[in-house]
C-alpha cells in the first residue's frame, strides 16, 4: 500500500524567507503528484500538478520537483508572505486512487 | 467558470440515520471523486466516478455508496450512520480520469453524527 509522508509537520518562518516542503512516497509507480493548500475549515486548492513523466512544475513563486526513483517531491516557496499560511498537502495517484500525505502546517510571521 | 459546489455545507444527523451529499463538478468535467477527511485519519479516498460508472473504490464499508448522473453531478450516500462517520466530506472534479488530470476540490460538507 502506498504511504505518503510529509516533513516537517509544522513550520514557522519570518516573512520573506524562501522555504522547502518535503513529500516522500513508498511506491514509485505513480501516475501523478499534486500539491494542494488547505485553509482552516475549507476545501483544497490545487497548486501544482506534476505528471509522472515530468521533473518539475512552476507557478509564480511556487516550484515543485519530482524524483520518482527516490520517491520524493519538494515544494519550494519563494519570498514567503503571510497569505501563504495554510496547510500544504501532497498527494500521489497510483492509477486507482489518490493517497494523501498528512500535511505541513505553515505559518509565515509578518 | 464556477467551481465545484457541494450541498449541504453542514449536516447534523443521529446514529442509525442515513445521509445523502451532493456534488456539482466544474462544467465540462466528467470525473468526480469523493474523500473523507478526519483529524485522525487525514484525507482518505472513497470512490471515483467517470461517465456514470464507478471506476475506483477505496477501503470503506458498503455503507458508503455513490452514483453519478448523466450531467456529471454526483451524490454520495452513507447508510446506518456511526459516530465515526463524522468528518468533512470533499468532492473533487477533473476533466477526465484523476490519474491524468488536475483535481479541483469543492468546499466540503461537514457531517456531524450525534
Amino acid at each position: 500500500k502506498q504511504e505518503v509522508t510529509q516533513i516537517p509537520a509544522a513550520l514557522s518562518v519570518p516573512e520573506g524567507e524562501n522555504l522547502v516542503l518535503n513529500c516522500s512516497f513508498t511506491d514509485s509507480a505513480i501516475y501523478n503528484l499534486q500539491w494542494f493548500r488547505q485553509d482552516p475549515g475549507k476545501g483544497l486548492t490545487s497548486l501544482l500538478l506534476i505528471q509522472s513523466s515530468q521533473r518539475e512544475q512552476t507557478s509564480g513563486r511556487l516550484n515543485a520537483s519530482l524524483d520518482k526513483s527516490s520517491g520524493r517531491s519538494t515544494l519550494y516557496i519563494a519570498a514567503s508572505q503571510p497569505g501563504d499560511s495554510a496547510t500544504y498537502l501532497c498527494a500521489v495517484h497510483t492509477g486507482n486512487q489518490f493517497y494523501f500525505g498528512t500535511g505541513t502546517s505553515l505559518t509565515v510571521i509578518p | 467558470k464556477a467551481g465545484v459546489t457541494q450541498t449541504p455545507r453542514y449536516l447534523i444527523k443521529t446514529r442509525g440515520q442515513q445521509v445523502t451529499l451532493s456534488c456539482s463538478p466544474i462544467s465540462g468535467h466528467r470525473s468526480v471523486s469523493w474523500y473523507q477527511q478526519t483529524p485522525g485519519q487525514g484525507l482518505q479516498f472513497l470512490f471515483e466516478y467517470f461517465s456514470e460508472t464507478q471506476r475506483n473504490k477505496g477501503n470503506f464499508p458498503g455503507r458508503f455508496s455513490g452514483r453519478q448522473f448523466s450531467n456529471s453531478r454526483s451524490e454520495m450516500n452513507v447508510s446506518t450512520l456511526e459516530l465515526g462517520d463524522s468528518a468533512l466530506y470533499l468532492c473533487a472534479s477533473s476533466l477526465a480520469s484523476a490519474a491524468y488530470n488536475e483535481q479541483f476540490f469543492g468546499p466540503g460538507t461537514r457531517l456531524t453524527v450525534l
